[in-house]
């Protein structure tokens, strides 16, 4: 069974700090692994996504993730916050494991952006 | 229509009454899942459509959850006899793909039922 484990509910930073959203997660099998964002009275939008091919995964908006499967993680990084960024941030798994390709998302953390 | 519509965007009903939310998926997305956000938690799996076929329902709550795609396009979430649990966003995705990039969802608003 797959899952996901994201640390820390919320995550503050000032505009112009590094944002480090931490993910790791469980699978029997080789994931694939993606992060979503939802913007306030929005539906969840994909940020980026992990294939198999390169471990360093580059998203919209200068996000960007590293699989490292040594660690079971996928943290998601911005080298710069800007205060659009406050959103809420999701990090999914999904494998064979039954049967199907089933998303299984985190419970998500928010990020807070302090000018 | 150029993204997921779903309808209504807030329903409030009366516990026992029988509710029904409508996903209309980007036009030719193979997949189709439901999925339920409750406060402050990410979403969870109800179920999951590969064109008009119910592939998984392994997330459905109970047997008063009943999700229906009959013509592999428009999907509806119907719950019978709502209860307070039930209180939540419905969270509708689809995808153009199927197997190893199904994760590639795109969400509509999501429907906010509350059950008083």
């Amino acid at each position: 069974a797959q899952s996901v484990t994201q640390l820390g509910s919320h995550v503050s930073v000032s505009e112009g700090a590094l944002v480090l959203l931490r993910c790791n997660y469980s699978s029997s099998v080789p994931p694939y692994l993606f992060w979503y964002v939802q913007y306030p009275n929005q539906g969840l939008q994909l940020l980026l996504k992990y294939t198999s091919a390169a471990t360093l995964v580059k998203g919209i908006n200068g996000f960007e993730a590293e699989f490292k499967k040594s660690e079971t993680s996928f943290h998601l990084t911005k080298p710069s916050a800007h205060m659009s960024d406050a959103a809420e941030y999701f990090c999914a798994v999904s494998d064979q494991s039954g049967g199907s390709y089933i998303p299984t998302f985190g419970r998500g953390t928010s990020l807070i952006v302090h000018p | 229509g150029a993204g997921v519509s779903q309808s209504p965007r807030y329903k409030v009903a009366k516990r026992g009454q029988d509710v029904a939310l409508r996903c209309d998926p980007i036009s030719g997305h193979v997949s189709l899942f439901w999925y339920q956000q409750a406060l402050g938690q990410g979403p969870e799996f109800l179920t999951y459509f590969q064109n008009e076929a119910q592939l998984d329902k392994s997330g459905l709550p109970s047997d008063r959850f009943f999700a229906e795609r009959p013509e592999g396009s428009v999907s509806t979430l119907k719950i019978q006899r709502t209860q307070q649990e039930d209180s939540a966003v419905y969270l509708c995705a689809s995808s153009a793909r199927t197997g190893a990039n199904t994760g590639e969802l795109f969400f509509g608003e999501g429907s906010r039922l509350t059950v008083l």
